[in-house]
């Protein structure tokens, strides 16, 4: 069974500029996250769709970052525009959904570098 | 809401030395909890998980954690660790009537030397 595929691995852009994260879940999972993980930290939920609805955006900066899911399937994460504070490494996971035992599946992650 | 603490940010260990990397968590409502590894440039991996029944757990690499509901702690231990064991190990909680939202510690760092 294929894992949860993401790109770019990495991504250094300067501050100001935009940048955007893709991310393919297991197939046939239902929900779908995003994550920030900032160096030393533990990982902290930006979203968390549904299929393609939003069920948790709580801890999104909305005013830089905006994410969709489209068809319920693939999912984009979009900084814009950047700064310095958002250089972390951007981890996307899914679990089959509501019900489950809440184990979810992670990615290899995107490291985002803001200079 | 809840909360995950884990007290030791480094532990060094010698290679066959065992290890307890500690969790404590804070909920007003049940909870399932978690155990992951994270390799260098790798995203996280499953270590063990507790939903329910022994609160002894079991999980991949001979690793194993106790659930302790009144001390509300589900730490992780191996009695012979490995070289390959050094890695950043995160406790998560999950709220068992939630939408499934998980919810970090600030992860351990496992150092184990020869």
């Amino acid at each position: 069974e294929a894992g949860v595929a993401q790109s770019p691995r990495y991504k250094i852009i300067e501050k100001r500029q935009s940048v955007a994260f893709w991310c393919n879940p297991i197939s046939g999972h239902a929900t779908l996250y995003w994550y920030q993980q900032i160096l030393g930290q533990g990982p902290k939920l930006l979203i968390q769709f549904q299929n393609n609805g939003v069920v948790d955006d709580s801890q999104l900066p909305k005013d830089r970052f905006s994410a969709e899911r489209l068809k319920g399937v693939d999912s984009t994460l979009k900084i814009q525009p950047a700064k310095l504070e958002d250089s972390a490494v951007y981890l996307c996971a899914s679990s089959p959904g509501q019900g489950w035992d809440h184990e979810q599946f992670f990615g290899p992650g995107t490291r985002l570098t803001v200079l | 809401a809840q909360s995950v603490t884990q007290l030791d940010s480094q532990v060094p260990v010698f290679e066959e030395a065992p290890v307890e990397l500690r969790c404590n968590y804070s909920s007003s409502v049940s909870v399932y909890l978690f155990w992951y590894v994270q390799y260098p440039n790798q995203g996280l991996q499953l270590l063990l998980k507790y939903l329910s029944g022994s609160t002894l757990v079991k999980g991949i690499n001979g690793f194993e954690a106790e659930f302790n509901k009144s001390q509300t702690s589900f730490h992780l231990r191996k009695p012979s660790v490995h070289i390959s064991d050094t890695a950043e190990y995160f406790c998560a909680v999950s709220e068992i009537s939630g939408y499934s939202t998980l919810t970090f510690g600030k992860g351990t760092m496992l150092l184990v030397s020869p």
